[in-house]
């Protein structure tokens, strides 16, 4: 079945360092590919994505590019700051042409961003 | 205005208990869900459901029921709480069919049995 795999944590980092987190994916068919944050005591919220090979999502200074010949959907940022301080979840969709689809989430990363 | 809410924020009850989560929608969507994230933040789907069809996740025990009233409310009903459905339950929705779009998620409900 379809599968996320995420570095696991948690990650703490100084202000302005640069970030990377890890993701690989196993699927079927043709999977769109998610990043989403949750802050302390919230739900999650979308943060980018990609739909197709060699896309590449952005957003408040992050980046994923959707690798299919790696299977893989890292996520950077050049320079964190204390406010980046969360929980980032990979996650992905696919469905074979037909079927219903759904989201598969890795297991989270928690970052946290020291001043 | 929230656009997904759901109420309570805090459930704590007792084994064997019969609860219910309340979620709502103001975004207009066509499809809703229901994941469980556990205490080391891993999250499942749980259900999906738009007005042609429920998806359920295999792994849900029975006692566990999505109802919906209306393309606004998704309610998840639970009954015989055991110690292990202590969680915290996050409600969602999008446009579209199931696993399509954007998902849009509450702010959760942290359930605790006792």
């Amino acid at each position: 079945g379809d599968s996320v795999t995420q570095m696991e944590g948690p990650v703490t980092l100084s202000e302005e360092a640069f970030l990377t987190i890890n993701c690989t994916y196993t699927a079927t068919g043709y999977p769109s590919l998610f990043w989403y944050v949750q802050y302390p005591g919230e739900g999650l919220q979308l943060l980018l994505k990609a739909t197709k090979a060699d896309d590449k999502g952005s957003n408040k200074g992050f980046e994923a590019t959707y690798r299919k010949e790696t299977t893989s959907f890292h996520l950077e940022k050049g320079s964190v700051q204390v406010s980046d301080s969360a929980v980032y979840f990979c996650a992905l969709s696919a469905g074979v042409s037909g079927s219903a689809r759904q989201l598969t989430f890795g297991s989270g990363t928690q970052l946290t961003v020291l001043p | 205005d929230t656009a997904v809410s759901q109420t309570p924020k805090y459930l704590v009850t007792q084994m064997g208990n019969d609860k219910s989560i309340k979620c709502e929608q103001n975004l207009g969507h066509d499809t809703m869900y229901w994941y469980k994230q556990d205490s080391k933040k891993f999250l499942k789907i749980m259900f999906s459901y738009n007005n042609k069809e429920l998806i359920i996740n295999e792994t849900v025990p029975n006692r566990f029921s999505p109802k919906s009233p209306d393309k606004a409310h998704l309610n998840l009903h639970i009954n015989s709480l055991e110690l292990g459905d202590s969680a915290v339950y996050f409600c969602a929705s999008s446009q579209g069919a199931p696993g399509l779009n954007e998902q849009y998620f509450g702010p959760g409900t942290r359930l605790t049995v006792t």
